[in-house]
């Protein structure tokens, strides 16, 4: 599975968008993005997937430019229970993903 | 709500005993993963089925062993169970979302190993 990498933390305030970029270099023909939610004492909660230009749901967004080599979640307005470990991952959507590897997120700290 | 359950949520045993995880699904799907959660280390498959009696192992399998001998439940055994055990495990299951595949993952089993 292709190797990606975020930022270990980040911080912002009540009411911003929050945009958390990961790159994943060598990223497959096959593959799709996914983003996971994870609060503490809980299992990972899924946010989005895609595969690529971007996917938008009721609580993010996804960004992905034409050469899939980055992608970008955006959390419109986060409050304080956005805190969270959010991780990137990237595989095969729908035959493969038999394996996930999980790097070690990226750690969004919300203020008031 | 993914429909997964795991039994105990939470156990404190000794060194040198057996331990038995419990993950199950209420929704028939294949895939079924067994994952542990240490501090600085993220996630890290176990082992995994993709069918009734049909398992292989992850990345850190050595001292676990696994068995799905129904499609629901899938269980994690720590034959004699160590400190280096202790840890968080997680259970996850494969279903389709949208146009291909993803794992959700249940509330997790805190071990305690003394």
């Amino acid at each position: 599975l292709a190797k990606t990498t975020q930022p270990i933390s980040m911080d912002s305030y009540e009411g911003q968008e929050v945009n958390i970029t990961c790159s994943h270099n060598n990223i497959a023909t096959n593959d799709y993005i996914t983003w996971y939610q994870q609060f503490p004492s809980q299992g990972p909660r899924f946010i989005i997937q895609g595969y690529k230009t971007k996917v938008t749901n009721e609580v993010a967004s996804l960004f992905i430019p034409a050469d899939r080599k980055s992608s970008t979640l955006s959390l419109p307005r986060v409050s304080l229970s956005d805190t969270a470990v959010y991780y990137c991952l990237v595989g095969e959507g729908n035959s493969g993903y038999s394996t996930l590897t999980f790097g070690k997120g990226t750690m969004l700290l919300v203020s008031p | 709500d993914a429909g997964i359950t795991q039994s105990p949520r939470h156990k404190v045993t000794e060194t040198g005993t057996p331990v038995t995880l419990r993950c199950h699904q209420t929704e028939n799907h294949r895939y079924m993963y067994w994952y542990r959660q240490d501090p600085g280390h993220g996630l890290r498959l176990i082992h995994y089925s993709y069918g009734v009696k049909d398992t292989d192992k992850g990345e850190v399998s050595d001292g676990y062993s696994v068995s799905r001998s129904k499609t629901e439940d899938f269980l994690l055994t720590l034959e004699s169970a160590t400190s280096s055990q202790t840890s968080v495990y997680f259970c996850a299951i494969r279903k389709p979302s949208g146009t291909t595949d993803t794992q959700y993952f249940g509330p997790g089993t805190r071990l305690t190993v003394l």
